[in-house]
C-alpha cells in the first residue's frame, strides 16, 4: 500500500498569516494516464471533509486562492495564504493513483 | 445541487449485518464513480470502497474484501454498502463520496457492539 507521510501533525497559526502543509507518498502518485492523483481536504468540526485542491494543483470550485497545491512525484505541498477563522480544522491529503486509495493521517490547523 | 444522503446506519452486534445507502442528485449519478470512506470516532479518514460508473468494477480494502459489498443502482441513483460479519473495528462514520471527493454525504455512524 502507498504511505502517505503528511506533516505537521498540529499547526498554531496565526490570523493572517500563512500555513504550509506536506504530503509524502513512498511510491510515486504519476499514473500510467500521465495524471497525479493527490487531493487535498478539510474538515472542519462536526462536518464533513470538503475538497479544496484536486490532482496536485488544482482549486476546486469556490475555493478561495488563499489555497494552493503544488508538488510532484512522491512530494506535496499545501499552502495557505492570510489564513482566516474558517480555515481552522483538520487537513488531509488522499492519493487515488493507486489501490488501496489512503490518505494522509491528517494535520490540525489551529489559532497560536 | 449536488446531493448525497446516506441513511441505513446503527448499532449492530459483532457478526450481524447492516446495509448503508446513499441517495444522490444534483448530478448525473450514472457517468460517475463512487466510494465510501469511513473514519473511526477521532480518528483520521479511510478509504473503504469504490465503484465504477457502470458497476462493472469494484475495489476495496483489504480488511474489508470478502464482508463488504458495493453496488450501485443508476436507475435509482442509489449507491450501496452491505456489510456483513461485522467486527468492533468497523465502528465508524460512513460518507458516500463522488469520484476524487468532490462531494461527500453528511455520514451515517455505525457501531459494533454486543
Amino acid at each position: 500500500d502507498v504511505v502517505m507521510t503528511q506533516t505537521p501533525v498540529s499547526l498554531p497559526v496565526s490570523l493572517g498569516g500563512q500555513a504550509s502543509i506536506s504530503c509524502r507518498s513512498s511510491q510515486s502518485l504519476v499514473h500510467s494516464n500521465g495524471n497525479t492523483y493527490l487531493h487535498w481536504y478539510l474538515q472542519k468540526p462536526g462536518q464533513s471533509p470538503q475538497l479544496l485542491i484536486y490532482r496536485v494543483s488544482n482549486r476546486f470550485s469556490g475555493v478561495p486562492d488563499r489555497f494552493s497545491g503544488s508538488g510532484s512525484g512522491t512530494d506535496f505541498t499545501l499552502k495557505i495564504s492570510r489564513v482566516e477563522p474558517e480555515d481552522l480544522g483538520d487537513y488531509y491529503c488522499l492519493q487515488s493513483t493507486h489501490f488501496p486509495y489512503t490518505f494522509g493521517a491528517g494535520t490540525k490547523l489551529e489559532l497560536k | 445541487e449536488v446531493q448525497l444522503v446516506e441513511s441505513g446506519g446503527g448499532l449492530v452486534q459483532p457478526g450481524r449485518s447492516l446495509k448503508l445507502s446513499c441517495a444522490a442528485s444534483g448530478f448525473t449519478f450514472s457517468n460517475y464513480g463512487m466510494h465510501w470512506i469511513r473514519q473511526a470516532p477521532t480518528k483520521g479518514l479511510e478509504w473503504v470502497a469504490s465503484i465504477s460508473p457502470s458497476g462493472g468494477s469494484t475495489y476495496y480494502r483489504d480488511s474489508v474484501k470478502g464482508r463488504f459489498t458495493i453496488s450501485r443502482d443508476n436507475a435509482k441513483s442509489t449507491l450501496y454498502l452491505q456489510m456483513d460479519s461485522l467486527r468492533s473495528e468497523d465502528t465508524a462514520t460512513y460518507y458516500c463520496a463522488t469520484a476524487e471527493g468532490a462531494y461527500w454525504g453528511q455520514g451515517v455512524m455505525v457501531t459494533v457492539s454486543s
